[in-house]
């Protein structure tokens, strides 16, 4: 089964609204990203938090990780239309490969 | 620089022919992996590369699936025979250190 899973499968906001996506793994990490894949797109690269940090920022975005809970969550704030993509999470254990989740779609509403 | 090329972009074939998808890596990348994007499965990783040299191919569905990666810039992944099941978007992706740059992904149909 897929190392990260993302919560929720589906989010709609309001633009200017924040938007909270969790993820949830199983095993033991040495950093964990988060990736945006827009419609029709390949994914691109958000942000990357490593195990000994706690939390982490980018923009508008804010990245926390609970290593003894094992779950991360993306905080996207002050959303916009643009925003509306596919988030994935990604867990890398080691050995070069990181394992995505299966996403959260989020719409933003203008 | 140009990021991760990958052709064709879309590819419509018939039941029991060979589909050859290709990908360049961004240069100086080490690695290169290889993802099957559907619906009901999600991103599945395929295959992946360290080195020009196969790391795991534990994803790979069955012998009908095969990669090569004969040089730094070039890698291969052939379907022979296609299967409707094998209908996705395949993805490439190259890295360095810990940031996977995707390509835009080969949209592929069989029939």
């Amino acid at each position: 089964s897929q190392q990260g899973e993302e919560d929720p499968q589906a989010l709609s906001i309001q633009e200017g609204e924040n938007a909270t996506m969790n993820c949830s793994y199983k095993t033991s990490i040495n950093n964990l990203q988060w990736y945006r894949q827009n419609s029709g797109r390949g994914l691109v690269h958000l942000i990357l938090i490593r195990s000994n940090e706690r939390e982490k920022h980018s923009g508008r975005l804010r990245v926390t990780l609970d290593t003894s809970k094992k779950s991360s969550s993306l905080l996207i704030t002050a959303s916009r239309a643009a925003d509306t993509a596919s988030y994935f999470c990604a867990t890398d254990a080691g050995a070069g490969k990181s394992t995505f989740g299966d996403g959260t779609t989020l719409t933003v509403k203008p | 620089d140009a990021g991760v090329i990958q052709s064709p972009r879309h590819e419509v074939t018939e039941m029991g022919q060979e589909v050859t998808l290709r990908c360049k890596p961004i240069s100086g990348h080490d690695y290169l992996f290889w993802y099957r994007q559907t619906m009901m499965r999600g991103l599945e990783l395929l295959i992946y590369f360290n080195n020009n040299v196969p790391i795991d191919d534990s994803g790979m569905p069955e012998d009908r699936f095969s990669a090569k990666m004969p040089n730094a810039s070039f890698s291969t992944l052939k379907i022979q025979p296609s299967e409707p099941r094998d209908s996705a978007v395949y993805f490439c992706a190259s890295s360095f250190v810990d940031e996977q740059f995707f390509g835009p992904g080969t949209r592929l149909t069989v029939l």
